[in-house]
């Protein structure tokens, strides 16, 4: 297994460009969710899914859209990017959406610069 | 909304000395505890998950104990190593939401 992996590994934007950040994983896995990490902020939760066709908010989700057509993917889209969406940003996924619930695996992040 | 600390926020210690963290949470109505490691410039390795239920994991030379009324769990470390060192962060989840601590980062001096 591949596991958790996250495309590009870095991206550089200009305010108000628009891109999506890709995250897949082979594991069959129901739950996915996206995190950004933020120098004294900590890891925050920016949207999440149960599974195909299921999305909801996190504690961040303004200025990001995502959807789940698959159980694989769970892109996750900046519509107009601003500076303050200069992050770290993380991919994760664990087995059940339902308890009890199993352990969450990253993957390796996107270090995304909005200039 | 969940409150999620770590104490301390640093910690240097000689090799071989045994390392103990520790994470307190404001909500005890959590489904598990997870304790996971981040090297620089890395994502986060998962180290052992704790079920609500339970007292404590253990996976070799680490050991977690989780005190769910009382809203805190410990890492410990036992016989450090130089290649310990890393951010070691806990995560409690409630209701499909995973809240992290800001870390201890740990350096282990050879």
């Amino acid at each position: 297994n591949a596991g958790v992996t996250q495309t590009p590994k870095f991206q550089v934007l200009k305010t108000g460009q628009s891109m999506t950040l890709q995250c897949a994983q082979d594991m069959n896995h129901e739950y996915m969710s996206w995190y950004r990490q933020d120098p004294g902020m900590g890891l925050r939760l920016i949207h999440y899914s149960v599974g195909a066709g299921i999305t909801d908010q996190g504690e961040v989700p303004n200025g990001y859209n995502v959807s789940r057509s698959t159980t694989e993917d769970f892109p996750l889209r900046l519509l107009s990017a601003a500076p303050s969406q200069t992050s770290v940003y993380f991919c994760a996924s664990s087995y059940s959406s339902a308890p009890p619930y199993n352990e969450q695996f990253f993957g390796p992040g996107t270090r995304l610069t909005v200039l | 909304k969940q409150e999620v600390t770590q104490i301390p926020a640093a910690l240097s210690v000689p090799e071989g000395e045994n390392l103990v963290l520790n994470c307190s949470f404001t909500d005890s109505a959590i489904y598990n505890l997870q304790w996971f490691r981040q090297d620089p410039g890395k994502g986060l390795t998962s180290l052992l998950l704790i079920q609500s239920s339970q007292r404590e994991q253990t996976s070799g030379r680490l050991n977690a104990s989780l005190d769910k009324s009382s809203g805190r769990s410990t890492l410990y470390i036992a016989a450090s190593q130089p290649g310990d060192s890393a951010t070691y962060l806990c995560a409690v989840l409630n209701d499909y939401k995973l809240s992290f601590g800001a870390g201890t980062t740990v350096t282990v001096r050879a």
